[in-house]
């Protein structure tokens, strides 16, 4: 079965700290994985996307197939990026959907 | 904005009714996705239409429906609700790309089933 793991529902740092969103995954296909944030009434927008290998507003992640993980990072937090952020795996062979984390709420401090 | 609307907004509503939600996809969109967020499940995948033709299901209930049209716009139906149904309804909606998509999201629909 697939399984999207954040083991942190709350993470507050302070402003200029670094951050890492943590996410595990099981899913015995090759995976394909996204980070989706929600900030505050707002609607789920892609973050970034592990086949893209990109920095979105200064976040990264990078899959780890061996520890099965796709660990969010940004070396210095700011006020803005507080906000609900998913990770969710993608599944395939004809039944694609996204199976989601539970979220972790960021809450940056100034 | 990620183009995706979804109407209406909030729904308050009695046990036992029926409601419909409406998604309008993105421009070029043939894949429309329905999802469910509730406190104790969080985001569940209900349902995958592509192109007027049900792709795949998830642990949607049978009381449940969906359906995409000509125009590429997908209803949901949740019929004799139940408390338990209240929740934000979201739908997504992606192109395909080689073998993947990326779904974005509309802003949900609220369920307050009272």
């Amino acid at each position: 079965a697939q399984r999207v793991t954040q083991p942190e529902k709350l993470l507050s740092v302070f402003k200029g700290a670094p951050v890492e969103l943590k996410c595990n995954y099981s899913y015995s296909g090759s995976p394909e994985l996204f980070w989706y944030v929600q900030y505050s009434r707002q609607r789920l927008q892609l973050l970034l996307r592990h086949i893209s290998r990109e920095s979105i507003k200064g976040f990264t992640a990078d899959l780890n197939k061996g520890e099965t993980s796709f660990h969010l990072k940004k070396p210095f937090a700011q006020e803005e990026d507080s906000a609900m952020y998913y990770c969710a795996l993608r599944t395939q062979g004809g039944s694609e959907k996204l199976v989601f984390g539970k979220g972790t709420k960021l809450t940056v401090n100034p | 904005d990620s183009g995706v609307t979804q109407t209406p907004k909030h729904l308050i509503t009695a046990t036992g009714q029926r409601v419909t939600l409406r998604c309008s996809p993105r421009s070029g969109d043939l894949s429309v996705y329905w999802y469910q967020q509730s406190l104790d499940q969080g985001l569940q995948f209900l349902i995958h239409y592509y192109n007027g033709e049900e792709r795949a299901k998830g642990n949607i209930l049978e009381r449940f429906s969906a359906q995409q049209f000509p125009d590429l716009h997908s209803e949901l139906n949740l019929s004799s609700l139940e408390l338990g149904d209240s929740a934000l309804y979201f739908c997504a909606s992606s192109v395909w790309v080689g073998y993947t998509d990326t779904q974005y999201f509309g802003p949900g629909t609220r369920l307050t089933v009272l």
